[in-house]
């Protein structure tokens, strides 16, 4: 049953700390998305990449986020310096899109983050 | 887990009635529709979608329908259940651009 795998589950850290989150996309997916999800704000799209190349982030603050696939196999999105408003749960989800056609996304667990 | 909203509409119906959910979608260029289910303390899970050229599909307990006219989209679930509770969220897609709404949270009463 292949799904999109998100690690940490949880993390809980203090303002100023780097926080990284990793995401493995289903195999053979070559679109991958990042989300943020709060409770005022609901599903806010930060950034996603086709073919390991970044298509779209103009919803991600570029001062201290940054999203990056090392390989087809991993996505990672840095937070530095962390802020309490960067706490959220984040999500990854990947597709099967090709050029032109829409994305049907699966999403993974996602990463509940908690910035002190 | 987490709650995705505390101010989201609530639609509370009965096990066994049918369910409909609304979505109003904002860009006449959209192309394509999808509903995600997300489950307390999980991911959006994928439900069903729709292009634009057509105007209802039906899965498993559940139908799509779009009014391109009014930008609408609904979403029926047949003979409700209790693991249908969950917040629904509709998302429309047009070029690079994916927007979801704020969703509906379904409460099944027993």
């Amino acid at each position: 049953d292949a799904r999109v795998t998100q690690t940490p589950r949880h993390k809980v850290t203090e303002m100023g700390q780097e926080v990284t989150m990793r995401c493995q996309p289903i195999l053979g997916h070559n679109t991958v998305f990042w989300y943020r999800q709060t409770m005022m704000q609901g599903l806010e799209l930060l950034a996603y990449f086709r073919n390991r190349a970044p298509l779209d982030d103009s919803g991600m603050p570029k001062d201290r986020f940054s999203a990056e696939m090392p390989d087809a196999t991993l996505a990672t999105l840095k937070i530095q310096p962390s802020e309490p408003r960067d706490s959220a749960v984040y999500f990854c989800a990947s597709g099967l899109g090709a050029s032109g056609s829409p994305d049907t996304q699966y999403f993974g667990p996602g990463t509940r983050l908690t910035v002190l | 887990g987490e709650s995705v909203g505390l101010h989201l509409p609530t639609l509370s119906v009965q096990e066994g009635d049918n369910s409909i959910i609304n979505c109003a979608y904002s860009n006449s260029a959209s192309d394509y529709f999808i509903w995600y289910k997300q489950e307390s303390g999980k991911g959006p899970q994928f439900i069903i979608d729709i292009r634009s050229n057509m105007d209802k599909r039906q899965g498993q307990r559940v139908t799509v329908l779009l009014n391109k006219t009014v930008k609408h989209l609904s979403l029926q679930i047949a003979a409700t259940q209790p693991g249908d509770s969950a917040v629904y969220f509709c998302a429309e897609t047009y070029g690079q651009n994916f927007v979801f709404g704020p969703g509906t949270r379904l409460s099944v009463l027993p």
